[in-house]
């Protein structure tokens, strides 16, 4: 059984510039959450995705964004980025929602803005 | 406000060596309670998930305890390996309306031959 999967696994941008994550979930799973992780902060929840419905949000600024679609992968956008938004964006998948189920995490996208 | 603490914030053993990480917790209303184990550079991997009745869970080698009571978890390692050399992430998840995952600091743990 394939695990999550999430492209890119490394990227570099300079700062004003948008970014587009993508992540695969498990088969069967509904729920994908997004985290990121930095080593100041440690993890920190963004938003989760539940049958194509944002049904969480973290204390983050608009510039992200989510979206799941009907075969439950889901992307993460970051615009306008900012210094601090350098990090390790990992995603995660469940079979039911985040606060109840099993995640199960993917390898993240590592993200340097210069 | 809800928050998990965790510590040692690092600890280094030598192979084989037993070790304890322990995990306090203030999280209202408490759901669930979990230990990840995250290796450098790779996503955190699921060891333990501990609900308000249960108070030990083992996982191989890992066995978390949970005291709902005084909020507390710890994780203990047995017989450690060269493998085990990773962060542990404590993460606790609150219910309710403003239901949420809360996540320690981590406990960096680095095993040595």
């Amino acid at each position: 059984k394939a695990g999550v999967t999430q492209t890119p696994r490394y990227l570099i941008k300079t700062r004003g510039q948008q970014v587009t994550l993508s992540c695969s979930p498990i088969s069967g799973h509904r729920s994908v959450s997004w985290y990121q992780q930095t080593p100041g902060q440690g993890l920190q929840f963004l938003f989760e995705y539940f049958s194509e419905t944002q049904r969480n949000k973290g204390n983050f600024p608009g510039r992200f964004s989510g979206r799941q679609f009907s075969n439950s992968r889901s992307e993460m956008n970051v615009s306008t980025l900012e210094l601090g938004d350098s990090a390790l964006y990992l995603c995660a998948s469940s079979l039911v929602k985040q606060l109840a189920g099993e995640l199960f995490f993917g390898e993240g996208s590592r993200l340097t803005v210069l | 406000k809800n928050q998990v603490e965790q510590s040692p914030q690092s600890l280094i053993i030598l192979e084989g060596k037993n070790c304890t990480l322990q995990c306090n917790y203030t999280v209202s209303p408490f759901s669930n309670l979990r230990w990840y184990k995250q290796d450098t550079g790779r996503g955190p991997v699921s060891l333990t998930i501990m609900t308000f009745s249960e108070n030990t869970k083992s996982n191989g080698r890992y066995t978390a305890t949970l005291d709902a009571d005084t909020k507390q978890s710890s994780l203990h390692i047995t017989a450690s390996q060269l493998s085990d050399s990773a962060s542990y992430i404590c993460v606790v998840s609150a219910t309710g309306n403003t239901g949420k995952l809360i996540f320690g600091q981590g406990t960096t743990l680095q095993v040595k031959p």
